[in-house]
């Protein structure tokens, strides 16, 4: 079983500030995890994906995570926040041979200028 | 390359009457899903296809859901007598091969559907 849990449904930031993103995970196998992120009225894109390499993840955009196995953690962080960076993000979990993804219930990234 | 195309984006229809939604995944792709995005539930497994099967159909949420995949890339979801509570985002996605966790799933726009 898998589940994961997006801490915050809301976060509001000023344009120029750090972003973090908080997610907690549960998964009976070494998961792999993964950040999309959903533009209004567009599709999931992949922002950055961790599969057993390294802890600390880049993505696209200026993103970056760090898994945390200790703390079942895998936070979402940008130094440095852009308008564009406006959007929904999703935490994802998938373990084991199992293709299914575990969606977070999303978290909204509102960027302020 | 192309990414998941899904059509229609927009599907309004009336209670009772079946729809038919359509994803055409990435070029080479084996695998398929198909996922539900609603206000209440969050995002959804549906069903998944390896190649024209579907090993696994354990998230439609009834009999009226059914799905097919031919020719091993165009899928078709179908929702028969849809009711308002199947109004929701329906996402489609694909990925090279689908026998492990760590593959990424690209997905669709896709169709956003409202039953009246």
């Amino acid at each position: 079983a898998q589940s994961v849990t997006q801490l915050d449904s809301h976060v509001s930031v000023s344009e120029g500030t750090p972003v973090l993103l908080r997610c907690n995970y549960s998964s009976s196998y070494s998961p792999s995890l993964f950040w999309y992120v959903q533009h209004p009225n567009k599709g999931l894109q992949l922002l950055l994906k961790y599969t057993s390499a390294a802890t600390l993840v880049k993505g696209i955009n200026g993103f970056e995570a760090e898994f945390k196995k200790s703390e079942t953690s895998f936070h979402l962080t940008k130094p440095s926040a852009h308008m564009s960076d406006a959007a929904e993000y999703f935490c994802v979990v998938s373990g084991g041979s199992n293709y299914k993804l575990t969606f977070g219930k999303g978290t909204l990234l509102t960027v302020n200028p | 390359g192309a990414g998941v195309s899904q059509s229609p984006s927009n599907k309004v229809t009336e209670k009772g009457k079946d729809v038919e939604l359509r994803c055409d995944p990435i070029s080479g792709h084996t695998a398929l899903y198909w996922y539900r995005q609603s206000l209440g539930q969050g995002l959804e497994f549906l069903i998944y296809f390896q190649g024209n099967s579907a090993p696994d159909k354990s998230g439609l949420p009834s009999d009226r859901f059914s799905a097919e995949r031919t020719g091993g890339s165009v899928s078709t979801l179908t929702i028969q007598r849809t009711q308002q509570e199947d109004s929701a985002v329906y996402l489609c996605a694909s990925s090279l091969v689908p026998t492990s966790g760590q593959e990424t799933q690209y997905f669709g726009p896709g169709t956003r559907l409202l039953v009246l």
